[in-house]
């Protein structure tokens, strides 16, 4: 069954610190990835995707996330994290050629000043 | 240009009463989707619009659900005899086509149902 697991409900990181927020996938096909960011009271933003082509993937805001075949991964990074990085991420997953998207249960990132 | 734009923004009702959600997508966006999202949850994928396919509704947790999109373009949730589990944020999205596009999220209608 397809499915896309976020093992960290929550990750706390110090301002300045590397971040890191981790996604696993389950797919019959091949995968396209995705990681969306949700704010306060706000809906979900893109972040970044995964196609093909170069297994890192560089997105908005300074994240990059790295696809990991053999690991089933597509964890998000980020070198040096921002207060303003604090919201709730989500990493999503389509199981070409199907239409359905399918989504984590998301992980809160909060920055510590 | 404008986003996705989904009203009411918030909605409360009592169990058994029929509601209605509205999406607005993109224009020129033929793909759009609806996801509920509940405290603690991901996103679950309800239904799937693509141009003037059929769409893919595999994701509609009851027969109480239905969907319907006039034109390709405005989409409308209805949840008949609501129920309290019913309540959730339901998201609409939208992208250009289907595919690996990136969709574009509104920013909800909350429903509460008393």
């Amino acid at each position: 069954a397809q499915s896309v697991a976020q093992p960290e409900d929550q990750v706390n990181v110090a301002e300045g610190n590397p971040l890191t927020v981790k996604c696993t996938y389950s797919v019959s096909g091949n995968p396209y990835l995705f990681w969306y960011v949700q704010y306060p009271n706000r809906g979900l933003q893109f972040l970044l995707k995964y196609i093909t082509g170069d297994n890192l993937v560089k997105g908005s805001y300074g994240f990059e996330a790295e696809f990991n075949k053999s690991q089933t991964s597509f964890h998000l990074k980020k070198p040096s994290a921002l207060v303003s990085d604090s919201a709730l991420y989500f990493c999503a997953v389509r199981d070409m050629p199907g239409n359905q998207f399918y989504f984590g249960t998301g992980t809160s990132l909060t920055v510590i000043p | 240009g404008a986003g996705v734009s989904q009203s009411p923004s918030n909605k409360v009702t009592e169990k058994g009463k029929d509601v209605e959600l509205r999406c607005d997508p993109i224009s020129g966006h033929t793909a759009l989707y609806w996801y509920r999202q509940s405290l603690g949850q991901g996103l679950e994928f309800l239904i799937y619009f693509q141009g003037n396919s059929a769409p893919d509704k595999s994701g509609l947790p009851s027969d109480r659900f239905s969907a319907e999109r006039t034109g390709g373009s405005v989409s409308t949730l209805t949840i008949q005899r609501t129920q309290q589990e019913d309540s959730a944020v339901y998201l609409c999205a939208s992208s250009i086509t289907a595919g690996g596009e990136t969709q574009y999220f509104g920013p909800g209608t909350r429903l509460l149902v008393l």
